[in-house]
């Protein structure tokens, strides 16, 4: 019963492609996020969902589009690869987007683009 | 939110307490002290937060200066699965807070035998 689950673990892909990654959470937060985590290890947010609405967009390209159609899922598509998408990406969950507390996060799911 | 500053790298023996420092000369009196690590492979995993008062829990201890610029996180007896990159993260609550968490480069504590 993993709390914030994130699928496929690993994703090998070509440059092009198009790709998705899928999150749930099952801790009934109502706040999701997206994080990249690049080669050097920073971690970095790229998506907010409060309650199925975006609240953050830190200036992704527009290739990547999340979805969110529950409050329990945000999912992640990506269009046209690139080789700069390799990356690890976390998603997490919490309640309230207001920072309140605190934040669960999945196992990640490493994408490399070949 | 404040920018927190913290050493690259410290090492510590199996069974002693970590203390690992945080400076955070700007916060602001609404902002709060969150420590996250990442233990390798793993995502960020919560450990503790605090405001002005010291905190503990099962996993740690935090320990906020008086004038709350500088913080220390204590593991209390470390042991090898302790070894892991700890973020110290200053932010603010309430409505002009999103939740995102802003990383920075962290400390690599390793906990060795």
């Amino acid at each position: 019963d993993t709390a914030v689950s994130q699928t496929p673990k690993y994703l090998v892909t070509q440059m092009g492609n198009d790709k998705s990654i899928k999150c749930e959470q099952n801790l009934g937060h109502d706040t999701m996020y997206w994080y990249k985590q690049d080669s050097k290890k920073f971690l970095k947010i790229m998506f907010s969902y409060n309650n199925k609405e975006l609240i953050i967009n830190e200036t992704v390209p527009n290739r990547f589009s999340p979805k969110s159609p529950d409050k329990a899922h945000l999912n992640l598509h990506i269009n046209s690869l690139e080789l700069g998408d390799s990356a690890v990406y976390f998603c997490a969950s919490s309640q309230g987007g207001q920072g309140n507390t605190e934040a669960f996060f999945g196992q990640g799911t490493r994408l490399t683009v070949v | 939110d404040a920018k927190t500053t913290q050493p690259p790298s410290m090492d510590c023996a199996e069974g002693r307490a970590a203390n690992l420092p945080c400076n955070h000369s700007t916060i602001s009196g609404n902002e709060y002290v969150y420590w996250y690590r990442q233990i390798h492979s793993q995502g960020p995993q919560y450990i503790i937060h605090g405001l002005k008062n010291n905190e503990t829990n099962e996993m740690a201890s935090l320990i906020i200066t008086e004038d709350r610029k500088s913080s220390t996180l204590i593991l209390p007896h470390a042991t090898l699965r302790d070894t892991a990159v700890y973020y110290c993260i200053v932010r603010s609550h309430g409505s002009s807070n999103t939740g995102k968490l802003i990383f920075g480069q962290g400390t690599t504590l390793q906990v060795k035998p």
